[in-house]
């Protein structure tokens, strides 16, 4: 099956302790991106990726880190949480930027 | 890439066909218009997509007018399940910058 997967699904961290949200895709797509979602502010991009070792900031990257060393994953790492960085997280891949986006089931993520 | 202007919120009785409608004023020759639908707690899921004139799927139907400023996505007998944001994006032709979601409309279909 055609799908974005993201793990975990829900992390109650403190702040701090790095941590790194997963994300893989199994369609060969080129286009790679993370979102975060925080009630009344919409989605928000924090990192996108063309293709492979090709990465670039979005409207929101402060805290985050992303990495793309092949086509299928796609990372976000959190060096150093923070209480704002509580948030919900999507990860999205595309043919090309330009596609139908397929988004993950998302990630819940708690820092204390 | 153009800014979209939405309506906040609507509401709509179960069986009813509801339109949203898009603002892009300053959309671009290589510009194209996409729509994605998100359930909470879900992530968004793509609808439609459209350059001009008219495109209808299984799902909905977007109408562009000739001057591509405006877009109207048109979603027949809506149900309780068609309650969720919907987010209307513009985008150029060439996937060369990535779409930028705003706030969304967000429906609500009463019974």
């Amino acid at each position: 099956e055609a799908q974005v997967t993201q793990n975990p699904r829900y992390l109650i961290t403190v702040t701090g302790k790095k941590l790194t949200v997963t994300c893989s895709q199994n369609m060969n797509h080129e286009y790679m991106s993370w979102y975060r979602q925080d009630p009344g502010l919409g989605l928000r991009q924090i990192y996108y990726s063309m293709n492979v070792e090709v990465t670039d900031k979005g409207d929101v990257p402060e805290g985050y880190k992303v990495s793309r060393k092949e086509k299928r994953n796609f990372p976000l790492i959190l060096e150093s949480p923070s209480p704002n960085q509580t948030s919900l997280y999507f990860c999205a891949s595309s043919l090309t930027a330009r596609y139908g986006y397929t988004f993950g089931s998302g990630t819940r993520l708690t820092v204390v | 890439l153009a800014k979209t202007t939405q309506p906040i919120s609507m509401d709509s009785y179960e069986g009813q066909e509801v339109n949203i409608t898009c603002s892009h004023n300053n959309i671009a020759t290589n510009d194209y218009i996409t729509w994605y639908q998100q359930f909470p707690s879900q992530g968004p899921r793509f609808i439609i997509q459209g350059y001009k004139t008219k495109v209808t799927n299984e799902v909905a139907s977007l109408f562009i007018p000739a001057d591509r400023k405006s877009s109207t996505l048109s979603l027949p007998r809506v149900s309780l399940s068609d309650t969720a944001v919907y987010y209307c994006l513009v985008g150029d032709l060439g996937g060369n910058t990535p779409l930028v979601f705003g706030k969304g409309t967000r429906l609500s279909v009463i019974a």
